[in-house]
Parts: C-alpha cells; sequence; structure tokens
C-alpha cells in the first residue's frame, strides 16, 4: 500500500547498534502500529498509538520503543539490537472507528537483519 | 482473547473456488471477524470482513453460522495470483493489544 511507507526497506547492522525504522503515512489515519513476522510465523503487535499523545504497548514490546512525532509519523527503535530481533517489520495505520476491527492499512515492511 | 485455528495450509487448481474455514470459538459478542491475504516480501491487506450471516464484495465471500463459532472466507474461481498466506482475525472493542495474527493458512493454486 503506497499510503503507507516505511524506510528502509531493508537493513543490516550489528549487535549493540541502535536501530530506526520509520513509517509515513497519507492516509489520514489517526491509529498507527508497529509489528514483527518472524519466517513462517503471523505478525506480533510491538507498539499502537491512537493519536500522537497515546502510545500502547502491544504484545511483545521489551526491546523496543516507539515515538509518534506527528499523525503521519510514527517511528519505531531498537536502542540496542540483539540478534534475535532480526525480522520483518510491517507499520499499519487505521481509521477511527469502533475498537479493534477498523481494517489495517500495511506498509511494504522492513527487512531487518542482525548479525 | 478470541484465537483463532485456520488449516496450515490448501492446495488448489485455476478456476476452482477455495473455502478456508477460520475456527473461533470463544468469539466475543463485540468481536467482529476479518480476514487478510499477505503476498511474500509484502504487508497484508485487507480483503473482507463480517458481524454475521454473509458479506460479500467484489474479491471475496464471508460466510458466518448463527453461533459465530467459525467463518469460513470463500474465494471464487482462483487464479494462480491468489497463491498467498490468508489470516483470519477476531477483534472488537476490548483493546488492540488482542488483536492477533495467527499463522494463518497458506493457499497454493497450480495451473
Amino acid at each position: 500500500d503506497a499510503d503507507v511507507t516505511q524506510t528502509p526497506r531493508n537493513r543490516i547492522t550489528k549487535t549493540g547498534k541502535r536501530i530506526m525504522l520509520e513509517c509515513s503515512q497519507t492516509k489520514g489515519h489517526d491509529r498507527m502500529y508497529w509489528y514483527r513476522q518472524d519466517p513462517g510465523l503471523g505478525l506480533r503487535l510491538i507498539y499502537y498509538s491512537f493519536d500522537v499523545k497515546d502510545i500502547n504497548k502491544g504484545e511483545i514490546s521489551d526491546g523496543y520503543s516507539v515515538s509518534r512525532q506527528a499523525q503521519a509519523k510514527f517511528s519505531l527503535s531498537l536502542e540496542s539490537a540483539i540478534p534475535n530481533q532480526t525480522a520483518l517489520y510491517f507499520c499499519a495505520t487505521s481509521g477511527k472507528g469502533a475498537g479493534s476491527n477498523q481494517p489495517q492499512h500495511f506498509g511494504d515492511g522492513t527487512r531487518l537483519s542482525i548479525l | 482473547l478470541a484465537k483463532t485455528t485456520q488449516p496450515i495450509s490448501m492446495d488448489s487448481y485455476e478456476g476452482q473456488e477455495v473455502n478456508i474455514t477460520c475456527s473461533h470459538n470463544n468469539i466475543a459478542t463485540n468481536d467482529y471477524i476479518t480476514w487478510y491475504q499477505q503476498f511474500p516480501s509484502q504487508g497484508p491487506r485487507f480483503i473482507i470482513q463480517g458481524y454475521k450471516t454473509k458479506v460479500t464484495n467484489e474479491v471475496a465471500s464471508l460466510f458466518i453460522p448463527a453461533d459465530r463459532k467459525s467463518s469460513t472466507l470463500s474465494l471464487p474461481r482462483v487464479s494462480l495470483s491468489d497463491t498467498a498466506v490468508y489470516y483470519c482475525l477476531v477483534g472488537g472493542n476490548t483493546g488492540f493489544q488482542k488483536l492477533v495474527f495467527g499463522t494463518g493458512t497458506r493457499l497454493l493454486v497450480s495451473p
């Protein structure tokens, strides 16, 4: 979905480095999410944000932090990367509505490898 | 937490109808059922959503029985480009932490 842009698309880095993954959207949605996907597995929710001042931990937030710089921007940081954080990371957005049933719109992902 | 269970994989041929069933025995009253499609190296894409009975759009149909403990995604006349992973999600207004993508169903369409 070109309306949700993730940068970089690929990144290889070393253990202990600080990494920032960025996500921007042009859909005008208030809600943004970060997911992680490991090979052969489904997506797991890391953090989500309902608006600029509302950020919440998801299923697997340990080792990650986020920043919602603006309605359209939501970044994910790994303060000190470790190899088991090697995965495919997705950003998603959704509009306001009743609960979590609003369809989510995903970016094409960032493939992160930590050596 | 409304956990879902889907077949790990399914095989089909071009032109056939494919039905993927998802089990969600402990679905809550305010939960909706949503299906996504994911191609390799791409993010999931919303296909269809429903609460009860039947929903149809240009891509698929979703059948939900009265007890809502399962749902079936129906893809009419599949093509090779329908080869993907299909995820069934159940979630309502009880908190986003509980919106969980399982391992999905890997559909392989052959010529």
